[in-house]
């Protein structure tokens, strides 16, 4: 079936680190793959996908690269600021299509002090 | 920016009460979507609609769930008769297809 494995946190990272937050993946077929990020008292906001393989997405400093032969899709940023501090979500939809339901990652809370 | 939004954001019940959860998609939005997450545990998919049915659900929506858009705006999520399990937050979602997913805030359902 379709799952979704995310790296245990809580993460905490000093104010300007680098950040990883491993995501792999079990799917058939070619699925699309999302990060999410939930800062706290708010909803899920899409934080970059990509949709075939070797795809990166971006934004606001955050990259993931698609990776199909490893099944991996793998958050990284440069340097963290405290307001990066939320839970990020790996998500991946079965379809490639971007109407499908989107089966999610456990969360992983990321903790950035000054 | 558009938003999905949830009402009420917290909703206190007792077991065996019906209850609705109600959210706005946006307003060009064709797909619509009920997600929810018990404390701790992974965001779950519950049931997606579109043109007027539903087109997938979990094994977690039985029989006790429902889906309705009432209206042009509105869409639903009914509890016929909450269980303590169902305790959770439980977010919205809508897209068009091609710009991804927008979530509401989510509404935080507390079975006494």
């Amino acid at each position: 079936g379709n799952s979704v494995t995310q790296m245990e946190g809580p993460v905490t990272l000093s104010e300007e680190a680098f950040l990883t937050i491993n995501c792999t993946y079990t799917a058939t077929g070619y699925p699309s793959l999302f990060w999410y990020v939930q800062y706290p008292g708010e909803g899920l906001q899409l934080l970059l996908k990509a949709t075939k393989a070797d795809d990166k997405g971006s934004n606001k400093g955050f990259e993931a690269t698609y990776r199909k032969e490893t099944t991996s899709f793998h958050l990284e940023k440069g340097s963290v600021q405290v307001s990066d501090s939320a839970v990020y979500f790996c998500a991946l939809s079965p379809q490639s299509s971007n109407t499908g339901k989107l089966i999610f990652g456990q969360g992983t809370t990321l903790q950035v002090k000054p | 920016e558009p938003e999905v939004t949830q009402t009420p954001s917290h909703q206190v019940t007792q077991m065996g009460q019906e209850v609705i959860l109600r959210c706005v998609p946006i307003s060009n939005h064709l797909y619509f979507y009920w997600y929810r997450q018990i404390l701790g545990q992974k965001v779950e998919f519950l049931v997606s609609f579109y043109n007027n049915e539903i087109s997938e659900k979990s094994e977690i929506f039985d029989d006790q769930f429902s889906v309705e858009r009432p209206d042009g705006s509105n869409f639903t999520l009914k509890i016929r008769s909450t269980k303590l399990e169902d305790s959770a937050m439980y977010f919205c979602a809508s897209t068009r297809g091609a710009d991804g997913y927008t979530f509401g805030s989510g509404t935080r359902l507390t079975v006494v």
